[in-house]
């Protein structure tokens, strides 16, 4: 059964550093990884699609990374700001055709001023 | 290219009352998912349309929650009656056939009182 885990599960940083979040999934065989980004009490907005074949994708200052031999994911945030303040969510998605996204319960990121 | 609608935005009802959300996917979107997600939760999915026709609804509580996609287009999830543990955002998401990756609406907030 497929398990998608994100550490940790929150991370405070002042304005301008560097940071990486964390998604490791249990079973390797996935078709492709998403992450989102989630303000509060709101939907899903998608931030990056790597596909199983693809080692990494970027979009101005992040960077996602994906390594299936060893389950894991990584977000990398460049130069964060207030504005990046959100929940970050990852999901596999494990079945053929976009069936079967499985998501982590995400990491709760704020960026002081 | 519209986004995936889904209204209302928030709802407040008492427990044992019926509510319904509705969620048009983008144009073309032949697939349509509804996800339910718990406070500090990762999404959850209840229900999957492939046009009309339904291809897993196995965590859909179906003692209490329906869903319909009539005419393959937009979808409508029922809960009938409510309880307290099911607060939470109920998202609505669309996508093509693929690995393309899913696309979400603004989600509806219902609270059960």
């Amino acid at each position: 059964k497929q398990e998608v885990t994100q550490i940790p599960a929150a991370l405070s940083v002042p304005e301008g550093e560097n940071l990486v979040l964390n998604c490791s999934f249990t079973d390797s065989a996935i078709y492709n990884l998403q992450w989102f980004r989630q303000d509060p009490g709101k939907g899903l907005t998608s931030l990056l699609l790597i596909q199983s074949s693809q080692r990494e994708q970027t979009s101005g200052r992040l960077n996602a990374s994906l390594d299936k031999s060893s389950g894991r994911s990584t977000l990398y945030i460049a130069a964060s700001q207030p504005g990046d303040s959100a929940t970050y969510l990852c999901a596999v998605l494990v079945g053929y055709n976009n069936n079967d996204m499985r998501f982590g319960a995400g990491t709760r990121l704020t960026v002081k001023p | 290219e519209a986004g995936v609608a889904q209204s209302p935005r928030y709802k407040i009802i008492e427990k044992r009352q019926s509510v319904a959300f509705w969620c048009n996917p983008i144009s073309g979107h032949a697939t349509l998912y509804w996800y339910q997600q718990i406070l500090g939760q990762g999404p959850k999915l209840l229900i999957q349309f492939q046009n009309n026709g339904v291809v897993d609804d196995s965590q859909l509580p179906k003692d209490r929650f329906s869903a319909e996609r009539l005419k393959g287009v937009d979808s409508t999830l029922k809960i009938q009656p409510a309880k307290l543990e099911d607060s939470a955002v109920y998202l609505c998401a669309s996508s093509l056939p693929g690995l393309g990756g899913y696309t979400f609406g603004s989600g509806t907030r219902l609270t059960v009182v």
